[in-house]
C-alpha cells in the first residue's frame, strides 16, 4: 500500500493564480483532511470531508475550496492565490474520527510570491 | 476550544540519556490526546494515543507518555534517547466541541547529540 500520497511535492506561484493540490489514499477511510503548517503554529485545520460527496469547513477555511468526488481523492485549491498561503499542506486520512490514528502524506511545499 | 501547549521550543538530550518532551491539555471533559512525530520533509507519524484506561500509554519506537489528570499533561517520555530520535514532536487533542477538530501543538524539536 502506498497509504498517502500528495501531488505536487512543490510549487512556485504568483499571487493571484490557482492550483490545485491532489490528495490520494488507498487504505480505505472514510475521513480525509488538509492541514497547512507553518513555523511555530503546528498544524492547522483548513478543511475535512467525512465521506465520498461531503466537506466541511476546518479552523483556517478561508481562500481555500475542496472535493471530494471520490472516496479515494481530496483535492484542495486555491482560486487566487495570497503570499499568506506560502506553507506546507499536508493531506491525512482515518477510518473515522473520533479516537482514530490519522495517516498523513510527504506534504506539498507551496510558494506564492 | 480545547488545545494543547508545548511549553518548549527545543529540547537538546545526549544520547543514551532519558528524554522528556511536555504537553500540558486544556479540554472540557475527557480528553483524547496523541503525539506524532515529524522526519525532516516528511508527513507526521503517529507514536500513541490516550483515550482511556492507564495512565501509562506504551507507543511506538519505545516512547510512551503519561497522562496525568491532575496536572493536565501528557508528557512524551523515553528511558534512552537516539539520535535517530531526533525530529518534531507534536501533541495534538481532540476538540469534542468542534466536530472533533484534531488541535496540534506548536512542536517541540528534539535534538539528541551523541
Amino acid at each position: 500500500n502506498a497509504g498517502v500520497t500528495q501531488t505536487p511535492k512543490f510549487r512556485v506561484l504568483k499571487t493571484g493564480q490557482s492550483m490545485t493540490l491532489l490528495c490520494a489514499q488507498d487504505m480505505n477511510h472514510e475521513y480525509m483532511y488538509w492541514y497547512r503548517q507553518d513555523p511555530g503554529m503546528g498544524l492547522r485545520l483548513i478543511h475535512y470531508s467525512v465521506g465520498e460527496g461531503t466537506t466541511a469547513k476546518g479552523e483556517v477555511p478561508d481562500g481555500y475550496n475542496v472535493s471530494r468526488l471520490k472516496k479515494q481523492n481530496f483535492l484542495l485549491g486555491l482560486e487566487s492565490a495570497a503570499p499568506s498561503q506560502t506553507s506546507v499542506y499536508f493531506c491525512a486520512s482515518s477510518v473515522r474520527q473520533r479516537t482514530d490514528t490519522q495517516y498523513f502524506g510527504p506534504g506539498t511545499r507551496l510558494t506564492v510570491l | 476550544a480545547q488545545s494543547v501547549a508545548q511549553p518548549e521550543d527545543q529540547v537538546n538530550v545526549a544520547e543514551g540519556n532519558p528524554l522528556t518532551v511536555k504537553c500540558t491539555y486544556s479540554v472540557s471533559g475527557n480528553p483524547y490526546l496523541f503525539w506524532y512525530v515529524q522526519y525532516p520533509n516528511r508527513g507526521l507519524q503517529f507514536l500513541l494515543k490516550y483515550i482511556t484506561g492507564d495512565n501509562l500509554v506504551k507507543g511506538s519506537y519505545g516512547f510512551e507518555a503519561e497522562f496525568n489528570k491532575s496536572q493536565t499533561s501528557f508528557h512524551l517520555k523515553k528511558p534512552s534517547a537516539l539520535v535517530s530520535d531526533s525530529a518534531l514532536y507534536f501533541c495534538a487533542v481532540r476538540d469534542l466541541y468542534n466536530n472533533n477538530d484534531m488541535r496540534f501543538g506548536a512542536g517541540t524539536r528534539l535534538t539528541v547529540k551523541p
